[in-house]
């Protein structure tokens, strides 16, 4: 079993829509990214969370320690948010474990 | 003005061949990371330097090499590839006490024909 579990694995939705992508992790950490990868392939870190909320533009992380649980929301979505999202965890032995990502297309 | 350089972008070589991809980070920080990510788009660690010493070295075969000349250069060197090595290998570094915050580069694909 997989210690950073995604969903969903593939999501297509309408632009304009709400969406959310969740992260469920079974270790201790230190901290949680939520990584955006493109077609072309490069790596982008969107955030990086170790409690509470982070906002930047359209994009919302949330994370709830108790629960081991985060979610990455984006609001009003257009179709360059086609992407993969990956969650990554950094645990406290500074080991880094990477859920297998979701698929997001979004369709105009 | 690239945080964190790989090159070659693209590397295509026949089995049997040695081969190495070149990581440059101009953040000033301590810890490199190889990551290797497989046909399935899943991301795995392979080695992690923090300030030229290896601090984690996953399972991976010992034809892979990491090779630190500086604190800002961490390249991998691979022996005898193997077409199951074909994959999108991404550098990445992170500050001194901060290895949650990660600044990846753009990745090298390899294909092993």
């Amino acid at each position: 079993k997989n210690e950073v579990e995604q969903s969903p694995q593939n999501l297509t939705a309408q632009e304009g829509e709400f969406i959310t992508i969740n992260c469920s992790y079974s270790v201790g950490i230190s901290a949680l990214h939520w990584l955006q990868q493109h077609p072309g392939g490069g790596i982008v870190s969107l955030f990086m969370l170790s409690s509470g909320k982070k906002k930047h533009g359209r994009l919302i992380a949330t994370i709830n320690i108790q629960e081991k649980h985060s979610s990455l929301h984006i609001t009003a979505s257009h179709p360059r948010d086609s992407a993969v999202y990956i969650c990554a965890v950094c645990d406290t032995g500074n080991q880094f474990y990477f859920g297998t990502g979701t698929s997001l297309t979004v369709i105009p | 003005d690239t945080a964190v350089s790989q090159t070659p972008k693209y590397l295509v070589t026949q089995m049997g061949n040695d081969k190495s991809i070149k990581c440059e980070q101009n953040l000033g920080h301590d810890t490199m990371y190889w990551y290797k990510q497989d046909s399935k788009k899943f991301l795995k660690i392979m080695f992690s330097y923090n300030n030229k010493e290896l601090i984690i070295n996953e399972t991976v075969p010992n034809r892979f090499s990491p090779k630190s000349p500086d604190k800002a250069h961490l390249n991998l060197h691979i022996n005898s590839l193997e077409l199951g090595d074909s994959a999108v290998y991404f550098c990445a570094s992170s500050p001194r006490d901060r290895e949650g915050e990660q600044y990846f580069g753009p990745g090298t694909r390899l294909t092993v024909t």
